[in-house]
């Protein structure tokens, strides 16, 4: 059974600039869910995914934006990139949609925003 | 909005000794009540959960309790270990998970 993989591990970007980051979800799992976790901060919630739609946001701008694939695998996408943006991204696919069931997290990819 | 408070954000026991981390929520429509464990590097992973039918659950040297009434619920690790040191984070939601801030585990040998 493969786990969640992010990719890319790291990277670093200049403020305007856009990103995108991909995750692979755990075989089995039909939703993904995305946070963002600032240094010594817990993940906040920035949206999920469930069978290729949208299903549920967190308290996150419009320049924050995700697809899923019929595959289960999932991109954020940020626009527009500000400094506050640099962050540990993690990726967590789960069984269940909503926020009921276990997350099994990837390791993340690292932002840095100059 | 939705609000998981967690206390303390730092703990330092002997090994051997008993760890209790404590959360509050906001959200009385919550339902669901994880606890995550993060080490260096790595995304968190679940230890225990705990629902909102339940008022108690152990695992082996873990145990969650929750009191709906007070919109608490806590982590208790006993006879802990070296390995036990990481950031543990509380988490509650219904509809999403909103996760506390973290506490910083040191187990000293």
């Amino acid at each position: 059974e493969t786990g969640v993989t992010q990719s890319p591990t790291h990277l670093i970007k200049t403020r305007g600039q856009q990103v995108t980051l991909r995750c692979s979800s755990q075989s089995g799992h039909n939703t993904v869910s995305w946070y963002q976790q600032a240094l010594g901060q817990g993940p906040q919630f920035i949206f999920q995914y469930y069978r290729e739609e949208e299903n549920g946001r967190g308290n996150f701008p419009p320049r924050f934006s995700g697809l899923q694939f019929p595959n289960y695998s999932s991109e954020l996408n940020v626009n527009a990139l500000e400094l506050d943006d640099s962050a540990l991204y993690l990726c967590a696919s789960s069984s269940l949609a909503g926020a009921t069931g276990e997350l099994f997290f990837g390791e993340g990819s690292r932002l840095t925003v100059l | 909005g939705e609000n998981v408070e967690q206390h303390p954000s730092t703990l330092s026991v002997q090994e051997g000794d008993s760890a209790v981390i404590k959360c509050t929520y906001s959200d009385s429509a919550s339902n669901y009540f994880p606890w995550y464990k993060q080490e260096l590097g790595k995304g968190p992973q679940l230890i225990i959960d705990i629902r909102s039918n339940v008022g108690e659950k152990k695992d082996q040297r873990i145990a969650v309790t929750l009191n709906k009434t007070a919109k608490h619920f806590s982590l208790h690790i006993t006879e802990t270990q070296p390995e036990d040191s990481a950031v543990y984070f509380c988490a509650a939601g219904a509809d999403k998970l909103i996760f506390g801030t973290g506490t910083r585990l040191q187990v000293f040998p």
